[in-house]
């Protein structure tokens, strides 16, 4: 089946610096891609959606110039969590499909742990 | 806001089992429902995507069942192995809209 690349799986940082979470799709063409977080003992929480080059759709409540994406391939999607203070700290995690959406799962990536300090 | 809900949050079976847990959706604007296994440290797994009322899917002794009238899924496994041991995420569609929303899992442990 379809892989998803997550990197890194775990990542700490100091308060107020930036961190890049990368999701690949390695061996299909994912015209969209999904960045999730979860909190302890909650549900996936869909952040945004982004499409091959253009800008992503934010869900409401989620800051765009805080949580920058880019998806500026077909294979690739970036999350970078920008000045992170400790309430960042989440488990965030990518997904992505290839063209219907309304037919097709979603392959996801296995995730990343922030840590900030 | 649209809620999506698992239950129950934990269970506990005996390997050799047969177990059932229930996803619950909103019944209106319906276009899809998904079934992911999640195991510890792996990538979530798409088990089943749903589409019809009524419909029955099976994947060995994996089934899941689907009510979309009265805003409802099942999902089965028959003879608990304990490589069925993982968190069972089921997700809504929303008729119209480009994203699932997931209920909080349902966390299954086989007991050998």
């Amino acid at each position: 089946g379809a892989v998803v690349s997550q990197h890194p799986s775990r990542v700490i940082c100091k308060s107020g610096t930036s961190v890049k979470i990368e999701c690949r799709s390695l061996d299909f063409q994912a015209t969209t891609m999904f960045w999730y977080r979860q909190f302890p003992k909650q549900s996936l929480m869909l952040m945004a959606t982004s499409n091959e080059g253009s800008k992503a759709t934010y869900e409401q409540g989620v800051e765009k110039d805080k949580f920058l994406i880019n998806h500026a391939s077909l294979t690739l999607s970036t999350l970078t969590v920008t000045s992170a203070h400790p309430e960042d700290s989440s488990f965030y995690i990518c997904s992505a499909m290839g063209t219907d959406f309304s037919a097709e799962k979603l392959f996801f990536g296995s995730g990343t742990q922030l840590s900030v300090l | 806001i649209l809620n999506v809900e698992q239950s129950p949050q934990s269970l506990h079976v005996q390997e050799g089992d047969s177990t059932n847990f229930t996803c619950s959706f909103p019944s209106s604007n319906f276009y899809a429902l998904h079934w992911y296994r999640w195991e510890t440290a792996k990538s979530p797994e798409a088990l089943f995507v749903m589409t019809l009322n009524g419909d029955e899917k099976k994947k060995g002794r994996i089934s899941a069942t689907l009510n979309t009238k009265e805003g409802y899924s099942y999902l089965y496994i028959k003879g608990s192995q304990p490589e069925d041991s993982a968190t069972y995420l089921c997700a809504f569609l929303v008729q119209g809209a480009q994203k699932l929303v997931f209920g909080q899992g349902t966390r299954l442990t086989i007991n050998p």
